[in-house]
């Protein structure tokens, strides 16, 4: 596609229910990752994928979040028994190999757990 | 492990005004450095990078930053700020051993008309 890809743009969900939040990355992009934006706060380090290699999980906040990414492309982004603290701007980029040519971001999903 | 600092939660710029949004960093070996814009209910867009050669490095939108090492500083600068520059502006480094950026907290700048 044209722009990095993320649906729902929106999420509501009760606190103890599971999300899943997709990604599309850019065609080509053999590099993708999730950050999350809490408000006022700077972009936190999720997960980062590369190619077919393993990928580097150091951001992941707890046990509950997780991340694959299928075919070197789509990713999904797994929240389980949501808490209200998971409550963010989640925003998937992708560059081309690295971040040496920058990210392209995609819009993010604001998710809300109430 | 790397950092960035980005002093000011505010800037606030008459139109017309140069601009100064500051960023400092701390990373081991040579850094590599970015800014990115936010604007409302938007994903972040690539502004401009330093990742070697020429200290002062040009972007999009008018947008210019310099890579002073000895002050371990890549302020974003702007000769003449307008009204549409009104956004979140984050500053983010890479050390050359890792792979993901670390972002700032962010810069609110408002330009006044």
């Amino acid at each position: 596609g044209a722009g990095v890809s993320q649906s729902p743009s929106n999420k509501v969900t009760e606190k103890g229910k599971d999300v899943e939040l997709r990604c599309d990355p850019i065609s080509g992009h053999t590099a993708l990752y999730w950050y999350r934006q809490s408000l006022g706060q700077g972009l936190e380090f999720l997960i980062y994928f590369q190619g077919n290699s393993a990928p580097d999980k150091s951001g992941l906040p707890s046990d509950r979040f997780s991340a694959e990414r299928t075919g070197g492309s789509v990713s999904t982004l797994t929240i389980q028994r949501t808490q209200q603290e998971d409550s963010a701007v989640y925003l998937c980029a992708s560059s081309f190999r690295d971040s040496n040519y920058g990210y392209t971001f995609g819009s993010g999903t604001r998710l809300t757990v109430v | 492990a790397q950092s960035v600092a980005q002093p000011e939660d505010q800037v606030n710029v008459a139109e017309g005004n140069p601009l100064t949004v500051k960023c400092t960093y701390s990373v081991s070996g040579n850094p590599y450095l970015f800014w990115y814009v936010q604007y409302p209910n938007r994903g972040l867009q690539f502004l401009l990078k330093y990742i070697t050669g020429d200290n002062l490095v040009k972007g999009s939108y008018g947008f210019e930053a310099e890579f002073n090492k000895s002050q371990t500083s890549f302020h974003l600068k702007k000769p003449s700020a307008l009204v549409s520059d009104s956004a979140l502006y984050f500053c983010a480094v890479r050390p050359g051993s890792a792979r993901q950026l670390t972002f700032g907290s962010g810069t609110q700048l408002t330009v006044l008309p």
